[in-house]
């Protein structure tokens, strides 16, 4: 998972606020996943982009979240009106464009909701 | 839905021994399988993945391969301590992995 990067590694925030975190790829790679984890359950796929392009967002909540990836700089997961529930760890992957479809994880993004 | 299914566990070996882990999934139209471990608190590594049928080494760890039966396992020989940590399937399926929720690996010293 050398190379994506994701920040912040904690955040806190009550119950109500808005939660951005965010996600660079490896040098090379253009597509984006990001997943969530809550305790002690399985990776769930939640977005997969690309460079200005949402692919597939068939696992985002309906409400209150949003996903980006600019031209320049960083993904954004944007979670408004966060709720205890939204309480997870969050993990961005990334991948090549062409070759073999692997995906690598950042270290995560704890979020932890008061 | 596609889904992947593993054994929760936990599973406990002795150091020394081979540590066997399952999966199984539901679409057999899937092409792309991947082992992950996780350690707690920690983000998943990429172990192993393995496209064809039969079995792929790398080191200590043999990923097998059964599209008919549709499942896939991992071997771990001579698991050490370090090796404890919960395992990860995933299968590519259009532009989603789909992870398994993981089994738990407890190697004893």
């Amino acid at each position: 998972n050398a190379g994506v990067m994701q920040n912040p590694r904690h955040l806190v925030r009550r119950r109500g606020q808005e939660a951005r975190l965010r996600c660079s790829p490896m040098k090379g790679h253009s597509h984006v996943y990001w997943y969530r984890q809550l305790p002690e359950e399985g990776l769930k796929f939640m977005v997969y982009l690309q460079k200005e392009n949402i692919i597939d967002e068939s696992g985002m909540p309906k409400e209150r979240f949003s996903a980006e990836f600019p031209k320049e700089g960083p993904s954004i997961l944007r979670i408004q009106q966060v709720v205890r529930g939204d309480s997870a760890a969050y993990f961005c992957a990334s991948s090549p464009p062409t070759g073999a479809f692997t995906i690598y994880f950042g270290e995560g993004s704890w979020l932890t909701v008061v | 839905q596609k889904e992947v299914e593993q054994n929760s566990g936990p599973l406990s070996v002795p150091e020394g021994a081979i540590a066997s882990l399952n999966c199984t999934y539901s679409d057999r139209g899937s092409q792309s399988f991947f082992w992950y471990r996780q350690y707690s608190g920690k983000s998943p590594e990429l172990i192993m993945f393995i496209y064809s049928n039969g079995d792929k080494e790398d080191g200590r760890f043999t990923a097998q391969l059964n599209k008919a039966s549709q499942y896939v396992s991992l071997l771990i020989r001579d698991s050490q301590p370090s090796d404890s940590a919960t395992y990860l399937c995933a299968v590519l399926g259009g532009n989603q992995f789909y992870f398994g929720t993981g089994t738990s690996l407890t190697v004893i010293p």
